[in-house]
């Protein structure tokens, strides 16, 4: 069965800092894989995905990701934090084309913006 | 244009009582799905459907049930609701059951006392 793991529960960041946010998986296949972003009193919100080819994926609001298969892992970065990035971030890997888009998702991160 | 609705944004009911979560979306979506939130462990799928009149469970779908009478709708019903389903349910959809993103509504905040 496919799993996520989040190791980071919180992360807490300057403003203008970097930020990465670890995503390991487990899977048998080639994954598709994606981040969501989820502020407070919403719904989750795609930054971006990985399917195949290219693997540093770029997504919305300067986020990007890489895929690396050699350490089932798919990272999440950006180069300067703003305050509004504050929010919970989820990473999920989706099943073979078979099985329906039956996502599973990660626990979550959530990151917190100092001024 | 709306995407997922789901209503009612907050629930409080007693142990025992029954209710039905509303989830409509406008994007003539074939695949919606419905997860529950709880903290630390990320989304959990309940039940999803792939095409009206058909429906399939997820990895927690005891006490649960689902219908999908029309392309639009995908109503969440607990029976008999019990403390263990406090929760935040979100409803997906996706234009079809190959893997894509999911368009996610805002959510149902459901407490059981």
């Amino acid at each position: 069965a496919q799993s996520v793991t989040q190791p980071d529960i919180h992360i807490t960041v300057s403003e203008g800092a970097s930020l990465e946010l670890r995503c390991n998986y487990s899977y048998g296949a080639t994954p598709y894989l994606f981040w969501y972003v989820q502020s407070p009193g919403q719904g989750l919100q795609l930054l971006l995905k990985y399917f195949s080819g290219d693997t540093l994926v770029q997504g919305i609001k300067g986020f990007e990701a890489e895929f690396k298969r050699s350490q089932s892992s798919f990272n999440l970065r950006k180069p300067s934090v703003h305050w509004s990035d504050a929010a919970e971030y989820f990473c999920a890997v989706g099943p073979p084309p078979a099985a329906g888009n039956k996502l599973t998702f990660g626990g979550g991160t959530r990151v917190l913006v100092k001024p | 244009n709306a995407g997922v609705t789901q209503t009612p944004k907050f629930q409080v009911l007693k142990t025992g009582q029954s209710m039905t979560l509303q989830c409509a979306q406008d994007m003539n979506h074939e695949y919606m799905s419905w997860y529950r939130q709880d903290p630390g462990m990320g989304l959990r799928l309940i039940h999803y459907s792939v095409g009206a009149g058909i429906t399939d469970q997820g990895e927690v779908p005891n006490g649960y049930n689902v219908s999908r009478s029309t392309t639009e709708d995908f109503p969440l019903r607990l029976l008999s609701a019990a403390p263990s389903q406090t929760s935040v349910y979100f409803c997906a959809s996706s234009p079809t059951e190959r893997p894509s993103p999911l368009h996610f509504g805002n959510g149902t905040r459901l407490t059981v006392t």
